[in-house]
């Protein structure tokens, strides 16, 4: 499996402000995905990342709020623009191969204040 | 109905016993499934997939019927070291991955 880093690996940030969060991975990757997960809660899928492409956004995500980056095959970026304490959560990226089987990046953990 | 439904746990088991999960989905569709487990203020690691003729791996078991539409997940022999969240994720097309809520297990020595 790949080896995926994420930076920060935490931010307290204030209302009003963006933060962007680094995902690179050790080896070429076809499929990489953009999760947050709120306290308590499981996983949701905020886009997929494709290479040389807009990102694909899942329903109620948008753009303008999550946008994000994917310049080459190792490299992707979230943005959280204009947080509000209720952005405040977990962000994971994911890398897959052609199974669909995922391996996590350890997770930037985001409190807005 | 949410779309991927798990055991609400959480299940609080002693060591050496037998635990089984269930995940149900609501589209019949769906292509891929599979189990993770999550460590407490950790990242989801991919535990098994499951393929429609059931696979086994070690102490875990993992079943697929696609007609009820329903997954499974065995553990025998519970250790200490399966304490986790086990998290239910079902791949759709179209639809893409969605997690269930997850199971909380403790094993208590």
């Amino acid at each position: 499996s790949a080896v995926i880093s994420q930076k920060p690996s935490r931010d307290i940030c204030q209302r009003g402000t963006s933060l962007t969060i680094q995902c690179q991975v050790d080896s070429q990757v076809t499929m990489m995905f953009w999760y947050r997960q709120q306290p308590g809660q499981s996983l949701t899928l905020i886009a997929t990342a494709n290479q040389g492409s807009e990102a694909t956004y899942e329903s109620g995500f948008v753009i303008d709020k999550f946008p994000i980056s994917r310049p080459n095959l190792t490299f992707s970026t979230l943005t959280v623009s204009n947080m509000s304490p209720e952005d405040s959560s977990i962000y994971l990226c994911s890398v897959g191969h052609g199974t669909y089987e995922q391996y996590f990046g350890p997770g930037t953990r985001l409190t807005v204040t | 109905r949410k779309e991927v439904e798990q055991d609400p746990g959480p299940f609080n088991v002693p060591e050496g016993a037998t635990v089984a999960f269930n995940c149900t989905y609501s589209n019949s569709a769906s292509q891929s499934f599979f189990w993770y487990r999550q460590d407490c203020r950790k990242e989801p690691k991919l535990l098994m997939s499951v393929y429609s003729s059931g696979n086994e791996d070690g102490r875990f078991t993992a079943q697929l019927n696609r007609a009820s539409q329903y997954i499974s997940l065995l553990i025998r022999d519970s250790k200490l070291s399966d304490s986790a969240t086990y998290l239910c994720v079902v791949y759709s097309y179209g639809q893409n991955f969605v997690f269930g809520p997850g199971t909380r297990l403790s094993v208590l020595p």
